[in-house]
């Protein structure tokens, strides 16, 4: 099982936010991370934990391993305002995907 | 580039049968797997199952055995989602997503999904 803290995260452009994921049990590094817009469909941020996917700006990173994970978002731009899932590959199947944290505008 | 092409909308009732379908292009379809992705209306993401279109290997989420068939012909470059009746509760957009193997199961390139309306 896979949890994502807190649900929702309220932030002003410019700001850091910090986004958890914790795992039931070790999964290693075997996490990726998402970023989804309404009406449209999610987009890889980060795969193998810290692996910044093609074409994601260096002001997202993750951290972490094991059941603990972290991604960061430094000097929020309005265009990062969506919900941000986890996702473990670490055992399947099944591949799971955390509940979710929305980032809003302030 | 490398696309995920799906139909946009199915509208369909109760006891239906329904096959959604992904076609891909732009890359080797055959090497990477294609994992089904659902999202209920206001809902997080839900994995599935998945395909390896070489050798047409199938996983499936113990949520969705038994309620779904998923497919593919290497031949046309095509996935395919399966329903043999449909319930109001299927209603739901069903994400396509390239998903790479290896040990690093993650997925890069998505589908903008069909949304699957289930009424009477």
């Amino acid at each position: 099982v896979m949890t994502q803290s807190p649900a929702t995260l309220s932030l002003s452009p410019g700001e850091g936010a910090t986004l958890s994921c914790k795992a039931s049990q070790s999964v290693r590094k075997n996490l990726a991370w998402y970023q989804q817009k309404p009406g449209q469909a999610p987009r890889l941020l980060i795969y193998g934990a810290s692996t910044r996917a093609t074409g994601i700006p260096a002001r997202f990173s993750g951290s972490g391993s094991g059941t603990e994970f972290t991604l960061t978002i430094s000097n929020l731009q309005s265009e990062d305002f969506a919900v941000y899932y986890c996702q473990q590959y670490d055992n399947w199947p099944p591949l799971t995907f955390g509940g979710g944290t929305k980032v809003e505008i302030k | 580039e490398v696309l995920l092409v799906q139909s946009a909308v199915e509208l369909k009732k109760p006891g239906d049968s329904l096959r959604i379908s992904c076609e891909a292009s732009g890359y080797g379809f055959s090497i990477y797997w294609i994992s089904w992705v659902r999202q209920m209306p206001g809902k997080g993401l839900e994995w599935m199952g998945a395909i390896f279109p070489a050798d047409s290997d199938t996983r499936y989420s113990p949520s969705f055995q038994g309620q779904v068939t998923i497919s593919a012909d290497k031949s046309v470059r095509v996935a395919s989602l399966q329903w043999n009746s449909l319930k109001a509760s299927d209603t739901a957009i069903y994400y396509c997503a390239r998903t790479w193997g290896s040990d690093s199961y993650h997925m890069d390139v998505w589908g903008k999904g069909t949304t699957v309306i289930v009424s009477s």
